[in-house]
């Protein structure tokens, strides 16, 4: 596709659940970002990969969260025994280079922890 | 730390202007600007470079005063696609300059 693509785009999950978000970013970007947005706020840094490498986890908020990305361009973001705090718009973004450059954004997850 | 925006929303008619600023507690390397509606993904609009250099699209122009580590969007004439919140990300010295620490946004609402 032309954009960044994120599934699903809402989930709904009984606190203690595991989810997975998937990301796949626009072919050929290099780096990749995850943010999360809570209601009426601005995207919140999680995580950066460029490539395969995760150079950059320090925004996520527990050892609950985990992200991948093993062949450097589809990613994943897992979120372990999910709790209510969780809820929140989950948006990944790519871009062609490295650093500090224009990113795409996708839709984002909306997950709902109940 | 989170760079503030102002105002916190603002309401247009159609071919009004507005500015809408973005301030930083720290020393700033670059300053992105995003639109974003509701449900939908944030759109790239601008990005602005120390020492100057501006890249974006759109009718839409900027400024970056580095020594006031202040940045501010300029909306002239505005349309009703204008509408949506608009975030500034900002980007420190050193290596993590990708990491971008966004404000909490602007409402613009443009009316007929």
């Amino acid at each position: 596709g032309a954009g960044v693509s994120q599934s699903p785009r809402y989930k709904v999950a009984k606190r203690g659940q595991d989810v997975a978000l998937r990301c796949d970013p626009i072919s050929g970007h290099v780096s990749l970002f995850w943010y999360q947005q809570a209601l009426g706020q601005g995207p919140e840094f999680l995580t950066y990969f460029q490539n395969e490498a995760q150079l950059d986890k320090s925004g996520l908020p527990s050892d609950r969260f985990f992200a991948e990305r093993p062949e450097g361009s589809v990613s994943t973001l897992k979120i372990q025994r999910t709790q209510q705090e969780d809820s929140a718009v989950y948006l990944c973004a790519s871009s062609l280079g490295i650093g500090n450059t224009e990113a795409f954004f996708g839709q984002g997850t909306r997950l709902t922890v109940v | 730390q989170q760079p503030v925006q102002s105002p916190q929303a603002v309401i247009l008619r159609e071919g009004e202007d507005a500015v809408i600023n973005c301030s930083s507690s720290k020393a700033l390397y670059s300053v992105h600007w995003y639109r974003q509606k509701h449900g939908e993904a944030p759109v790239f609009l601008m990005i602005l470079l120390k020492g100057g250099e501006q890249k974006g699209h759109e009718k839409i122009s900027a400024s970056f005063n580095e020594k006031k580590q202040q940045s501010s969007l300029y909306l002239t004439a505005s349309q009703l696609s204008y509408s949506g919140t608009y975030f500034c990300g900002t980007a420190g010295y050193g290596g993590s300059n990708y990491k971008l620490t966004f404000g909490k946004g602007t409402l613009l609402t443009v009316n007929p």
